[in-house]
């Protein structure tokens, strides 16, 4: 069974500019959650999405938004980037129910580096 | 306090090794517990999952939930020099919340 995917791998942007991140995840699994991984902030929940719904919002500003189609892919989006950003981006894929529904497997990141 | 605490180490050991990792949390709605290895500039690999107190072992690893002290462990047996990385905890309350809070993990070196 294929993992979660995540694209690009790699991204420079500037101050200003906006960016966005796509994630596709295990197939069956109709959860994606999202986490920021900074050194001095560790591994931070960003929001999680299930059945194109944000089920869960994590303690973010509004630029960073995301959404989720119909077979479960998921894009995030950070608009107007700020150096602070400069990040591993990560997604994580659950089935998201049941007892087991909470056992998330995550992708390999997106560093995102901002100028 | 945070809800998550976890010894950053950094922790260094001889290949052979029995490795404990540990994390406390304040937490108490806190019920699925979960173990995750990052290797350098890769995603978390999950390594182990566990549902409210107890122990479960899989191969080298044994993971261990206290929730009436609010603590839990990670034991690598035989440990060998593929084991280096920086071990995360994990925590999940449960329930509409589908949100994982984490420890900021232990840096871990085997040497052979």
């Amino acid at each position: 069974k294929a993992g979660v995917t995540q694209t690009p791998r790699y991204l420079i942007k500037t101050r200003g500019q906006q960016v966005t991140l796509s994630c596709s995840p295990i197939s069956g699994h109709r959860s994606v959650s999202w986490y920021q991984q900074t050194p001095g902030q560790g591994l931070q929940f960003l929001f999680e999405y299930f059945s194109e719904t944000q089920r869960n919002k994590g303690n973010f500003p509004g630029r960073f938004s995301g959404r989720q189609f119909s077979n479960s892919r998921s894009e995030m989006n950070v608009s107007t980037l700020e150096l602070g950003d400069s990040a591993l981006y990560l997604c994580a894929s659950s089935l998201g129910w049941g007892q087991g529904g909470y056992e998330q497997f995550f992708g390999p990141g997106t560093r995102l580096t901002v100028l | 306090q945070k809800e998550v605490e976890q010894d950053p180490g950094p922790l260094s050991v001889p290949e052979g090794a029995i490795v404990s990792l540990n994390c406390t949390y304040s937490n108490s709605a806190f019920q699925y517990f979960m173990w995750y290895r990052q290797y350098s500039r890769k995603g978390p690999e999950l390594l182990m999952y566990t549902y409210s107190s107890g122990n479960k072992e899989d191969g080298r690893f044994t993971a261990q939930v206290d929730k009436s002290s609010k603590y839990i462990s990670l034991f690598i047996r035989d440990s060998q020099p593929s084991d280096s990385a920086t071990y995360l905890c994990a925590m999940n309350s449960g329930g509409s919340n589908y949100k994982l809070t984490f420890g900021k993990g232990t840096l871990l070196t085997v040497n052979p």
